[in-house]
């Protein structure tokens, strides 16, 4: 397998415009999850999916960012419209319900300029 | 919810020196508490984990201590070489290792 795979890699967009951040689990997992990384609050836990449902939203920020996972090898999270601040590293991870190590992607650095 | 602080925020260390970091969590439900190293421009990745029915854990120069009551786990890095340098973040989970949730991470930098 060749692990949980996110793209793209770099992201660099214009203020107000859409951005969608796309994610492929490993296979086999039933958990989803995405995070973004800053410098200043580290890890933070945005959404995650069971069975490519939402259990707990909590952590996304605010109405501009949306998530979806319609089948279970394939999950976006959107950003519309993006601001600035939004500037971070995103990553996917996956795991099995019963295994807990989850498996991070390589990441995708978004920069809204 | 559950959550997580960690300190320091960084750490340097000579060469050889051990090295502490220190987490508590919130959430006395939570029952699984990995630890993941984050090198520069890379993804995390597990080093080492315990749960909630073992006090202590060790593999090779890593350890890991868990104090169920306090709610407290720390890292320990012994004879610390310049690859260990990286971001360290403790998690902790609940039940089903469902939900992770991340501590801020700690920067060890191990300097030759």
């Amino acid at each position: 397998d060749a692990g949980v795979i996110q793209s793209p890699r770099h992201e660099v967009t214009e203020m107000g415009q859409e951005v969608t951040l796309r994610c492929k689990p490993i296979s086999g997992h039933d958990y989803l999850f995405w995070y973004r990384q800053t410098m200043m609050r580290g890890l933070e836990l945005l959404i995650y999916f069971n069975n490519n449902v939402p259990i707990d939203d909590s952590g996304m920020p605010e109405d501009r960012f949306s998530a979806k996972m319609p089948n279970a090898s394939f999950s976006t999270l959107k950003i519309q419209p993006s601001e600035p601040r939004d500037s971070a590293v995103y990553f996917c991870a996956s795991h099995l319900y019963g295994a807990p190590e989850a498996f991070f992607g390589q990441g995708t650095r978004l920069t809204v300029v | 919810g559950e959550n997580v602080e960690q300190h320091p925020s960084t750490l340097s260390v000579q060469e050889g020196d051990s090295a502490v970091i220190k987490c508590t969590y919130s959430d006395s439900a939570s029952n699984y508490f990995p630890w993941y190293k984050q090198e520069l421009g890379k993804r995390p990745q597990l080093i080492i984990d315990i749960r909630s029915n073992v006090g202590e854990k060790k593999d090779q120069r890593i350890a890991v201590t868990l104090n169920k009551t306090a709610k407290h786990f720390s890292l320990h890095i012994t004879e610390t070489q310049p690859e260990d340098s990286a971001v360290y973040f403790c998690a902790a989970s609940n039940t089903g290792f469902q939900k992770l949730v991340f501590g801020t991470g700690t920067r060890l930098l191990v300097s030759p």
